[in-house]
């Protein structure tokens, strides 16, 4: 079976950093590209990040290239996002995704963990 | 990188047929076969639905249909049901080698 489970989120101040991380099992992990999404309270999906099954390619929405750093660890299947000089803006569920079909989200999603940016 | 254009709202009756658009670019949706549809109701994880522009994965019913043509994908839904009330979200892939969604259609079932 198929499963994601994502930790890391909470609460944070304007300016500061946060790790996410993303554990998969079910799957033979380095086949995939993974995806994290994010949604903000009452608002649509938005794609943030993509990385390839062996780290090649990567890739970033414009609204967090440069602050945002996904990577994968495959021995130990697991996917990462690190954010800094996080925004209020930023407050979201992320969720990340297994994407086989060059999506923006993926056939297999976690539940999400909530990032609160508040002073 | 601008979102894909989506009606706000659709409705319709138990029964009929919606049609949702999802227009982009020559750059996206356009240009490439690798647009999906998310289904994602209240308080839930979004369900992917139609992926490569018209296929199901598998537990998909049969009345979700996806289309292109040119800039303009769609995703009709026949035979509608109380249950398809939900948020619906297209995306594609871009020249960039990003992704992008459609900012998301309010499906109300009357």
């Amino acid at each position: 079976e198929v499963q994601l489970v994502e930790s890391g989120g909470g609460l944070v101040k304007p300016g500061g950093s946060l790790r996410l991380s993303c554990a998969a099992s079910g799957f033979p992990f380095t086949n995939y590209y993974m995806n994290w999404v994010r949604q903000a309270p009452g608002k649509g999906l938005e794609w943030v990040s993509s990385i390839s099954g062996t780290n090649n390619y990567i890739y970033y929405g414009d609204s967090v290239k440069g602050r945002f750093t996904i990577s994968r660890d495959n021995a130990k299947n697991s996917l990462s996002l690190q954010m800094n000089s996080l925004r209020d803006e930023d407050t979201a569920v992320y969720y990340c995704a297994r994407d086989p079909y060059f999506s923006a989200g993926g056939d297999y999603w976690g539940q999400g963990t909530l990032v609160t940016v508040s002073s | 990188q601008s979102a894909l254009t989506q009606p706000a709202s659709v409705s319709g009756s138990p029964g009929q047929s919606i049609t949702i658009t999802c227009t982009g670019t020559s750059s996206d949706v356009g240009g490439y076969h690798y647009v999906s549809w998310y289904q994602q109701h209240p308080g839930k994880v979004p369900k992917l639905m139609i992926y490569e522009v018209s296929n199901r994965p598998s537990g998909v019913s049969n009345r979700f249909s996806g289309s292109k043509s040119g800039n303009t994908a769609s995703l009709t839904i026949s035979g509608l049901k109380a249950e398809d009330e939900a948020d619906y979200y297209c995306s594609s892939y871009t020249r960039y080698s990003t992704r992008v969604f459609g900012g998301g259609t309010k499906l109300t079932v009357l």
